[in-house]
């Protein structure tokens, strides 16, 4: 089992680029969610999908933000266009749907988006 | 607002002693509850949880202990050791509703040999 897949694991980009990120979930896998991680903020929910479907995006900062997931094993997090207060790590987990009973999510090893 | 706080941002200990990390939830709603690991450059993962039909979670050197009258669970390890440095992140959901974890700031431990 190769885990949760993030793409790319840094990315550095001038303000008002568009940035994609990528993640494949593990194979089986119902639920994905996007999280961001900051210092001030910790670990915030953006958005999360069950059966390729967005559940819940009320954790998307703004606009600039969107997620899709065309199919089970992929999704990505665009950011369009970028500002230097988007400068975090970002993380996508996935679990199934037994598991989330119990809560258990798996993580991706992150992207560090830098915005110049 | 946040629902899940941990208040120490970090913590220091020394190798073979115990470290105690804390968290607190204001949501009365949540009955269960995890922490996760986070070394660097790597993503959090599952360490031990507790539901709140329990007070006490025990694995190896890791036990979770949960006070629901106070809304307070921390996490013991006995005996620290450096591989144990890390920022260590609580959280919280409700089971039933298939809700999302909501998880607090973290705690970075640092064990000193």
């Amino acid at each position: 089992d190769a885990g949760v897949i993030q793409s790319p694991r840094h990315e550095v980009t001038e303000m008002g680029q568009e940035v994609t990120l990528r993640c494949k979930p593990i194979s089986g896998h119902d639920y994905l969610f996007w999280y961001r991680q900051t210092m001030m903020r910790g670990l915030e929910l953006l958005i999360y999908f069950n059966n390729n479907v967005p559940i819940d995006d009320s954790g998307m900062p703004e606009d600039r933000f969107s997620a899709k997931m065309p199919n089970a094993s992929f999704s990505t997090l665009k950011i369009q266009p970028s500002e230097p207060r988007d400068s975090a790590v970002y993380f996508c987990a996935s679990t199934l749907q037994s598991r989330l009973v119990g809560g258990t999510q798996y993580f991706g090893p992150g992207t560090r988006l830098t915005v110049l | 607002d946040q629902q899940v706080k941990q208040n120490s941002p970090s913590l220091s200990v020394q190798e073979g002693r115990i470290s105690i990390l804390n968290c607190d939830y204001t949501n009365s709603m949540f009955d269960y509850f995890l922490w996760y690991k986070k070394y660097p450059a790597e993503g959090p993962t599952f360490l031990i949880s507790i539901s709140s039909i329990k007070d006490k979670n025990e694995d190896g050197r890791f036990t979770v202990f949960l006070n629901k009258s106070a809304k307070h669970l921390s996490l013991h390890i006995v005996p620290s050791q450096p591989g144990d440095s890390a920022v260590y992140f609580c959280a919280a959901r409700i089971n039933s509703g298939n809700t999302p974890l909501v998880f607090g700031k973290g705690t970075r431990l640092s064990v000193i040999a």
